[in-house]
């Protein structure tokens, strides 16, 4: 069984540029999350969907990233424009859910994003 | 207020001896725990999870136990290999088991 994909695995970018991220579903599962992870620290959650809908998205800085997951199964984060706090690993991951609670999240590689 | 802590930043212990991490909450009420191991440069991986109602869990070399009234968590490796090497990480489901607030990771190292 394929993991979740997410890509690009690295990106530098220079202070108020936009980025993209992109991530792929294990195929089938309903909920799917974006995680940023500073160097040295636990992921916090940005934003989750629940098929194309959104969950939660209180700790999503929308004056600067905004996500999408068009059809309930490839989602897409975006940042513009980018700041130097910014810089961190972006982790996508997924989840069934089973009797209304999450299960074992499945993540990908992470997408790692320096800004100068 | 809302915050997770996990033991110290890094533990070191010699090979084959057992490894204990803990986890500690404050001002949640986590409908279950899950422990995720994390390499550098890769995604975390799920370990073991314990619900509310469950005082230990095991898989192998590893055990949870998990006290709602401490409000926290231990996660045992018994017989520890470099190999068991990693970050460590706590993630309380939280929202009625949603979604998953994570703690800051202990970075295990195990010396042979």
């Amino acid at each position: 069984e394929a993991g979740v994909a997410q890509s690009p695995r690295y990106k530098i970018i220079e202070k108020r540029q936009s980025v993209a991220f992109w991530c792929n579903p294990i195929s089938g599962h309903a909920t799917l999350y974006w995680y940023q992870q500073i160097l040295g620290q636990g992921p916090k959650l940005l934003i989750q969907f629940q098929n194309n809908g959104v969950v939660d998205d209180s700790q999503l800085p929308k004056d600067r990233f905004s996500a999408e997951r068009l059809k309930g199964v490839d989602s897409t984060l975006k940042i513009q424009p980018a700041k130097l706090e910014d810089s961190a690993v972006y982790l996508c991951a997924s989840s069934l859910i089973i009797g209304g609670r999450a299960g074992e999240l499945f993540f990908g590689e992470g997408s790692r994003l320096t800004v100068l | 207020s809302q915050k997770i802590e996990q033991n110290s930043e890094a533990l070191n212990i010699q090979e084959g001896k057992t490894a204990t991490l803990t986890c500690n909450y404050t001002n949640y009420s986590p409908a279950y725990l899950q422990w995720y191991r994390q390499d550098p440069g890769r995604g975390p991986v799920f370990l073991l999870l314990i619900r509310e109602n469950e005082k230990e869990k095991r898989k192998e070399r590893l055990k949870v136990t998990f006290d709602t009234t401490l409000k926290q968590s231990l996660f045992h490796i018994t017989a520890s290999q470099p190999a068991d090497s990693a970050t460590y990480l706590c993630a309380l489901g939280t929202n009625y088991g949603q979604n998953f607030v994570f703690g800051p990771g202990t970075r295990l190292s195990v010396l042979p």
